[in-house]
């Protein structure tokens, strides 16, 4: 399996530019995460997804923020427009939800590493 | 409302020898399970172990150990014999049965000196 795959590894843009990152999980894993890991915060969760569909989103900072997910196999984080706070490595996670009584593994894609300038 | 709170925020050690790195964690629930990845400098996120609040036995894996204590909420984390492979950081994190997300502590870095 080629695990979570996230595009792009890295990102620099000006501030006011839209950003977008791609993801990618794992075949079969029906949730899938966005975290964000800064310095001053560490690893935060954004929003996630359990068969598609936005489950959590209270960790969104702001309406600058969006996510989608079309499809099982496919999703994006969307920064519009981008602010240099927003610098952060964004992190995308998936995992095959366990039910009333498990808990996930997550398994994390490599990062998406964002500089804001 | 969970919480994990790794108090060691950066830890040197010479090769070889041993590292306890820890975590307390509090939360509501009465079963929860706890994990613990590594970022190693490379920057991913690799998964450890997963305990459930159910199994206080402790858990050993090659010079990896894990030691669940539920009198003291706490899960920590030995290293036999360090290596310089070793150096990352290292996130303890608490997920409520049935729950989807992951919340994570801090990290501990640990750098292993040769």
């Amino acid at each position: 399996d080629a695990g979570v795959i996230q595009s792009p590894r890295h990102e620099v843009t000006e501030m006011g530019q839209e950003v977008t990152l791609r993801c990618k999980p794992i075949s079969g894993h029906n949730s899938l995460f966005w975290y964000r890991q800064t310095m001053m915060r560490g690893l935060e969760l954004l929003i996630y997804f359990n068969n598609n569909v936005p489950i959590d989103d209270s960790g969104m900072p702001e309406d600058r923020f969006s996510a989608k997910m079309p499809n099982a196999s496919f999703s994006t984080l969307k920064i519009q427009p981008s602010e240099p706070r927003d610098s952060a490595v964004y992190f995308c996670a998936s995992s095959i939800r366990q039910g009333a009584r498990g808990a996930n593994v997550l398994t994390f894609g490599a990062g998406s590493r964002l500089t804001v300038l | 409302a969970q919480k994990v709170t790794q108090a060691q925020t950066e830890i040197s050690v010479v090769e070889k020898e041993d590292v306890t790195l820890d975590c307390v964690y509090e939360t509501r629930d009465t079963t929860y399970y706890l994990f613990w990845y590594k970022q190693p400098p490379s920057g991913e996120l690799v998964f450890l172990i997963r305990r459930n609040s159910f199994d206080e036995q402790n858990e050993i894996s090659g010079r990896y150990s894990w030691n669940f204590q539920k009198s003291t909420s706490s899960f920590n984390f030995t290293i036999t014999a360090s290596q310089v492979v070793d150096s990352a950081v290292y996130f303890c994190a608490l997920s409520d049965i049935g729950a989807n997300n992951l919340f994570f502590g801090t990290g501990t870095r640990l750098t292993v000196i040769p």
